[in-house]
């Protein structure tokens, strides 16, 4: 079946530094969400992206989608201890979510 | 009130029982679903359902039976327990299943945590 890899699996950043984290598929994606998990907590829907080459920003979150539909990204601009959390990437048809990338700030 | 609710939040049990899981929405979404997220927090979708019918059902074990008595509600009933279903179950719902558009956001419920002893 499709996979929507996700990478890195974990990130420790210090407090003030970026972060990214990066989801591919060998096939085109269709749409690509992005959730955010907190620790002991459920997913949250952050945003979708639908078009090629689509650049979004919330704040310091900027996310990417590649210009072939097959990649994506989350980047995160001075790392903020509430940023902790395990980030996920989902291909909306058929529905795949990535493996997440857990990140760690240290104040 | 809570958009997705689900009970209980814990659980836990003896392997080879049996136990269901209660999810409810109150958002008017059509589609539901249920997802196991294991220990190393892999997110994985189990079933979903539209307009009381099935329509994913991934490679998961006949021992766990969806059932939906109306669009609100999805409920997982799992059958002789074992070890291995030890894990977080996330009910969550969306407007609707795929597409394009807002209606295919989810949203998910606090989560249930099942042990198996």
């Amino acid at each position: 079946g499709q996979q929507v890899m996700q990478i890195p699996q974990y990130q420790h950043v210090q407090e003030g530094e970026d972060f990214t984290t990066y989801c591919n598929s060998s096939t085109t994606l269709s749409n690509i969400q992005w959730y955010k998990q907190r620790p002991g907590g459920h997913p949250v829907f952050l945003i979708q992206l639908v078009k090629s080459g689509e650049v979004k920003k919330q704040k310091r979150l900027t996310f990417q989608f590649g210009e072939a539909k097959k990649n994506s990204s989350l980047h995160i601009t001075a790392t903020q201890t509430t940023d902790v959390g395990t980030y996920f990437c989902a291909d909306v048809t058929p529905l795949v979510f990535g493996k997440g990338t857990r990140l760690s700030v240290i104040a | 009130d809570t958009a997705v609710s689900q009970t209980p939040k814990y659980l836990v049990t003896q392997m080879g029982n049996d136990k269901s899981i209660k999810c409810e929405q109150n958002l008017g979404h059509d589609t539901m679903y249920w997802y196991k997220q294991d220990s190393k927090k892999f997110l994985k979708i189990m079933f979903s359902y539209n307009n009381k019918e099935l329509i994913i059902n991934e490679t998961v074990p006949n021992r766990f039976s969806p059932k939906s008595p109306d669009k609100a509600h999805l409920n997982l009933h799992i059958n002789s327990l074992e070890l291995g279903d030890s894990a977080v179950y996330f009910c969550a719902s969306s407007q609707a299943e795929g597409g394009r558009g807002a209606k295919n956001i989810q949203y998910f419920g606090a989560g249930t945590r099942l042990s198996v002893l």
